[in-house]
């Protein structure tokens, strides 16, 4: 059973501080996504990954980093944070970039203050 | 650049009725089309996929019909009872990521 935790489930930050939301997963799947959620426009791709130290921008990149050290991991960074990144954010898994299925974490939900 | 566009964005049905949900996408090279539910508090779950070989697939209460040639994909779900309730997702694939709609919240009164 695929196993895709995120570090927080709730997170409150202040404007301008830097944020580090991790995502572990544990099935050995080369491909991890960021994602926000917000009401009214779906799955909004933040960042992906391929491979270690591998990152691509997806379609929100804007005021945030990656990292992915380790295959499990990939880190979403917010530099500074600002309260409209005040969002679900959701951690994803996958064997492929785009014709697999993808194993989501519980989410994090940020407010930014 | 690629779109999914989903309708309705709510959708209340009596239990025991059917509910239909619709998505265009615009890339006439997408090949798989998932559906994703989301319950309250949860990550999205995947509950039914299709190929583009293929125009309709189903599992139990479930059904996903795929016109290729119109970009239309729709999720049919039969019988509907209180534990459908939920936040649907469809998604179309891109060259190199799932591009998704913008949701139907389901709900199913008893």
């Amino acid at each position: 059973d695929v196993k895709v935790t995120q570090s927080s489930r709730y997170l409150v930050k202040r404007t301008g501080e830097k944020v580090f939301l991790e995502c572990v997963q544990d099935m050995d799947h080369e491909n991890m996504f960021w994602y926000r959620q917000d009401p009214g426009l779906g799955l909004r791709l933040i960042y992906f990954s391929y491979d270690v130290k591998m990152k691509e921008k997806g379609d929100i990149p804007e005021g945030y980093s990656v990292s992915r050290e380790k295959k499990e991991r990939f880190s979403l960074i917010l530099e500074s944070a600002s309260t409209n990144q005040t969002s679900m954010y959701l951690c994803a898994t996958s064997p492929g970039l785009a014709g697999d299925e993808q194993f989501f974490g519980p989410g994090t939900r940020l407010t930014v203050l | 650049g690629e779109n999914v566009e989903q309708h309705p964005s709510t959708l209340s049905v009596q239990e025991g009725d059917s509910a239909v949900i619709k998505c265009t996408y615009s890339d006439s090279a997408s090949n798989y089309f998932p559906w994703y539910k989301q319950e309250l508090g949860k990550g999205p779950q995947l509950i039914i996929d299709i190929r583009s070989n293929v125009g309709e697939k189903k599992d139990q209460r479930i059904a996903v019909t795929l016109n290729k040639t119109a970009k239309h994909f729709s999720l049919h779900i039969t019988e509907t009872q209180p534990e459908d309730s939920a936040v649907y997702f469809c998604a179309a694939s891109g060259p190199d990521k799932l591009i998704f709609g913008t949701g139907t919240r389901l709900q199913v009164f008893p």
